[in-house]
């Protein structure tokens, strides 16, 4: 049972580099997020989706796309790089609607380096 | 909008000793309300959940929860800390499973031996 898959784990780029940060799911849950995670600041929302065709922006989306064209997948892309954007990244998947089951699963993270 | 507090930055307790972890939120609508924990170089794990019903929440690891709607608290408690729970604790809440997850910036929990 793999949960929530993210790659890398580790990434170096260079400021104006462009990388995608993959992120898969094997629950079959709708809904999926990215969050960044950064020192004092808790997690902030990048982009999510409650399905596939379906994209919204959070709190922070400046500086990154997202598609959704499969219920497992939600990569995030960098379109280019800047040092502002070293953090670590949270990709999180959980069912939609009003059910019990609405707690979200994370992956284990990408720790994203600007130099 | 939705929007978590977690007055303390750190909470240090002693083995043994109760542990309380506090969280306020702010939202229009009944809440999901969530604790989760992240272990060092970890991603986030899932502890306890309040969605309605008993206002008292049993999680994983002997944590629970109580919800209190008049001071929109949703407090995380231990009876019994351990070295092992020192960890980040974060505490969240949506409005449904079609809404943003919005998180707290996190209490650092210290259990000194």
């Amino acid at each position: 049972n793999a949960g929530v898959t993210q790659t890398p784990k580790f990434q170096v780029l260079k400021t104006g580099q462009s990388m995608t940060l993959q992120c898969a799911q094997d629950m079959n849950h709708e809904y999926m997020s990215w969050y960044r995670q950064d020192p004092g600041m808790g997690l902030r929302l990048i982009h999510y989706s409650v399905g596939a065709g379906i994209t919204d922006q959070g709190e922070v989306p400046n500086g990154y796309n997202v598609s959704r064209s499969t219920t497992e997948d939600f990569p995030l892309r960098l379109l280019s790089a800047a040092p502002s954007q070293t953090s670590v990244y949270f990709c999180a998947s959980s069912q939609t609607g009003y059910e019990t089951n609405t707690e979200a699963f994370f992956g284990q993270g990408t720790r994203l380096t600007v130099v | 909008a939705q929007s978590v507090a977690q007055p303390e930055d750190q909470v240090n307790v002693a083995e043994g000793n109760p542990l309380t972890v506090k969280c306020t939120y702010s939202v229009s609508g009944n809440p999901y309300l969530f604790w989760y924990v992240q272990y060092p170089n970890r991603g986030l794990q899932f502890l306890l959940k309040y969605i309605t019903g008993d206002n008292l929440v049993k999680g994983s690891y002997g944590f629970e929860a109580e919800f209190n709607k008049s001071q929109t608290s949703f407090h995380l408690k231990k009876p019994s800390a351990l070295v092992s729970d020192s960890a980040l604790y974060f505490c969240a809440v949506r409005l449904s499973g079609n809404t943003p997850l919005v998180f707290g910036k996190g209490t650092r929990l210290s259990v000194i031996a």
